[in-house]
C-alpha cells in the first residue's frame, strides 16, 4: 500500500526558502495517472491547496502562492519536493504531501509536518 | 480563487442525519463533477470520504453520501456516531486547473 512521509526543517527564518521532501513508499512515483501535490493548514485555519505536479511534469499552483512555489519530482529517489520562497509568519502551517488522482487532490496523505517561520 | 463556503458548524444527536453544504460558483463546484470531501480529526491526516461528488472510497462507511445541485455540493452523514465528530472540508477542481477547499465545518455529536 502506498505511503507518503514528509521531511524537512521544522523552523525556517523569515525571507528564507522553505524546503520539504515527500518520500513515497510501497510503489513507484512515476507512472501514468499518478500525480503529487502539497496541501497545508495554518494553525487554527482551514486546509489550503498549494499545488501539484502531474506525472508528465506539468505543474499547477495556487494563484496566491504561484510566484513563490516550486514542486518537482526526483524519480531516482522516489521523492517529490516543495520549495516556497520568501516565507513569512503567514506560511507557518502543517504541510501535507498528497497523492492526487484526477479530480481528487487528496487521495492519499502523508502524516503532515509542522513548519514554523520565525527568527 | 476564493474558498468554497461551508457552514462553520453543524451538530446532531447520535442516530440522526446531518447535511453539510459547500457552495461555490460555476467556475468550480457547478462546472465540474470533481468535488471531494475530507474528514479531519485534529492531529491526524485528513481522510478522503467522498470523491467525484458521490463516490465512496473502499473502506468508507455507506453512512456517508455526497450530492450536488448547481453550484452547491452536499455531504450527508446518516446514523450519526460519536466517531463522526471532526472537521469536514469540501474541495473542488476549478476552471484554472487548480483546486480550492471549503472553509471547513466542525461537526459536533451532541
Amino acid at each position: 500500500q502506498l505511503q507518503l512521509q514528509e521531511s524537512g526543517p521544522g523552523l525556517v527564518k523569515p525571507s528564507e526558502t522553505l524546503s520539504l521532501t515527500c518520500t513515497v513508499s510501497g510503489g513507484p512515483i512515476s507512472g501514468g495517472g499518478q500525480h503529487w501535490g502539497w496541501i497545508r493548514q495554518p494553525p487554527g485555519k482551514g486546509l489550503e491547496w498549494i499545488g501539484l505536479i502531474y506525472y508528465a511534469g506539468n505543474t499547477y499552483y495556487n494563484p496566491s502562492l504561484k510566484s513563490r512555489v516550486t514542486i518537482f519530482v526526483d524519480t531516482s529517489r522516489n521523492q517529490f519536493s516543495l520549495k516556497l520562497s520568501s516565507v513569512t509568519a503567514a506560511d507557518t502551517a502543517v504541510y501535507y504531501c498528497v497523492q492526487t488522482v484526477s479530480g481528487n487532490p487528496g487521495n492519499i496523505w502523508g502524516q503532515g509536518t509542522l513548519v514554523t517561520v520565525s527568527s | 480563487q476564493s474558498a468554497l463556503t461551508q457552514p462553520a458548524s453543524v451538530s446532531g444527536s447520535p442516530g440522526q442525519s446531518i447535511t453539510i453544504s459547500c457552495t461555490g460558483t460555476s467556475s468550480d463546484v457547478g462546472g465540474y463533477n470533481y468535488v471531494s470531501w475530507y474528514q479531519h480529526h485534529p492531529g491526524k491526516a485528513p481522510k478522503l470520504m467522498i470523491y467525484e461528488v458521490s463516490n465512496r472510497p473502499s473502506g468508507v462507511s455507506n453512512r456517508f453520501s455526497g450530492s450536488k445541485s448547481g453550484n452547491t455540493a452536499s455531504l450527508t452523514i446518516s446514523g450519526l456516531q460519536a466517531e463522526d465528530e471532526a472537521d469536514y472540508y469540501c474541495c473542488s477542481f476549478t476552471s484554472m486547473t487548480t483546486y480550492v477547499f471549503g472553509t471547513g465545518t466542525e461537526v459536533t455529536v451532541l
